[in-house]
């Protein structure tokens, strides 16, 4: 039968207001990430990245923030919108050359009108 | 931009018959892809790395015999689920990299019945 899933943490946000979603991530060698936003039904979609040797970038509306001293990554979206409601993952590189990605488990933006 | 196409979106199948799903980079040659599971209100579990012209590199636990992966061209890579199963069932998303960096499959929904 089907498994049973964890349940994905969700935020809830008013229209308007600023989201911030965060993500904690396992192996300190990574040193390329990558958040994605994932709609029902759908496959995931790139929003924005970072490299290790980064702590901040921006991009439309978004901004990613990365720490690597407690391995925390942060996605920041501006002026959150009704379309913005999605699943967002982010995903680490594990690096040694390899193009691996490990997924985190996922975050729930729920945007209220 | 870059794109992936899945086929098909989703697909019932009977216990014990086997189901491909194809994964074709439109515009871009991809030597490799990425087949990822993910169950309901999961993240994306990677199962396995294609690489064309050679054998896919399988994560741990992910059987290579259940789960079937050719990439025979520089633009498609077919994961075939033999003998499916109930507990198969599940959302399969493929993707590709290029040089724009990785792009996603839309999904394909498996049900087993």
């Amino acid at each position: 039968g089907e498994s049973v899933g964890l349940h994905l943490p969700t935020l809830s946000v008013q229209e308007g207001d600023n989201s911030i979603i965060n993500c904690a991530y396992s192996n300190s060698a990574s040193d390329y990430f990558i958040w994605y936003k994932q709609e029902s039904g759908k496959g995931p979609q790139f929003i924005i990245d970072i490299r290790s040797n980064m702590d901040k970038r921006q991009g439309q509306r978004v901004t990613v923030l990365l720490n690597k001293t407690v391995k925390h990554l942060s996605l920041q979206i501006a002026a959150t919108q009704p379309g913005d409601s999605a699943v967002y993952f982010c995903a680490e590189n594990i690096g040694g050359g390899t193009y691996k990605y490990i997924f985190g488990t996922g975050t729930r933006l729920k945007v209220l009108a | 931009g870059a794109v992936v196409s899945q086929h098909p979106s989703w697909v019932i199948c009977k216990s014990g018959t086997s189901v491909k799903i194809e994964c074709r980079s439109l515009d871009f040659q991809a030597t490799t892809m990425f087949w990822y599971r993910q169950f309901p209100k999961q993240s994306l579990m990677l199962m396995a790395t294609s690489n064309e012209g050679s054998k896919a590199t399988y994560e741990q636990g992910v059987e290579k015999d259940k789960f079937l992966i050719n990439h025979a061209s520089l633009t498609l890579s077919t994961l075939t689920v033999t003998s499916a199963h109930p507990e198969d069932s599940s959302f399969y998303i493929c993707s590709a990299r290029g040089r724009e960096g990785y792009t996603f499959g839309s999904g394909t929904r498996l049900t087993v019945v």
